[in-house]
């Protein structure tokens, strides 16, 4: 049984396409994130839903645009891909963003553009 | 062996020895702080976490210490095992509905 489980795991597509992360957790979670790690390792969080709510939106080009059809789907659709959005890209989940904030995160989407 | 780093650092320490990481947090406001490990090809997976009111705690071959006077976090991990290789990374948030940032990891590298 996955926690936090994203798809697809790996994603090499043309620049300027349009492509998209699906994300599901069944662990009962209200919050879930999308999260950036580079070629570096560095992890830097991009959206956070709350119950189906966008709360966080860090300064992400609009191209990149979240969905949470319910409290337990995080998508992550991104139009006009361009080089520098290859990475890996984490979804992740926590009970509640406020009171318990211990993250579990799914095995990652790499994603290469070309 | 103990590690500083402002980038993906390496510690690399012999099996069996104890292994200290050591992370510089930046938001004095930061009231919660957690350690992940990230092994190859893997998601980050939670370890210990401390709460400001707290100094120290410790999990099962593990110890978390804080000093919120130079903001300084450090994780202590006893008679480390090859399984122990990956990925650690610090991070703070401060309350409510605040990000959890994290911090540069460090690649902790154990020799057999």
């Amino acid at each position: 049984d996955t926690a936090v489980s994203q798809t697809p795991k790996y994603l090499v597509t043309q620049m300027g396409n349009d492509k998209s992360i699906k994300c599901e957790q069944n662990l009962g979670h209200d919050t879930m994130y999308w999260y950036k790690q580079d070629s570096k390792k560095f992890l830097k969080i991009m959206f956070s839903y709350n119950n189906k709510e966008l709360i966080i939106n860090e300064t992400v080009p609009n191209r990149f645009s979240p969905k949470s059809p319910d409290k337990a789907h995080l998508n992550l659709h991104i139009n006009s891909l361009e080089l520098g959005d290859s990475a890996v890209y984490f979804c992740a989940s926590s009970l509640d963003s406020s009171l318990n904030e211990k993250l579990f995160f799914g095995s990652g989407t790499q994603l290469s553009v070309l | 062996g103990e590690n500083v780093g402002l980038h993906l650092p390496t510690l690399s320490v012999q099996e069996g020895d104890n292994s200290i990481i050591n992370c510089a947090y930046s938001n004095s406001a930061s009231d919660y702080f957690i350690w992940y490990k990230q092994e190859s090809g893997k998601g980050p997976q939670f370890i210990i976490d401390i709460r400001s009111n707290m100094d120290k705690r410790q999990g099962q071959r593990v110890t978390v210490l804080l000093n919120k006077t130079v903001k300084h976090l450090s994780l202590q991990i006893a008679a480390t095992q090859p399984g122990d290789s990956a990925v650690y990374f610090c991070a703070e948030k401060a309350g409510g509905y605040q990000k959890v940032t994290f911090g540069i990891g460090t690649k902790l590298q154990v020799i057999p």
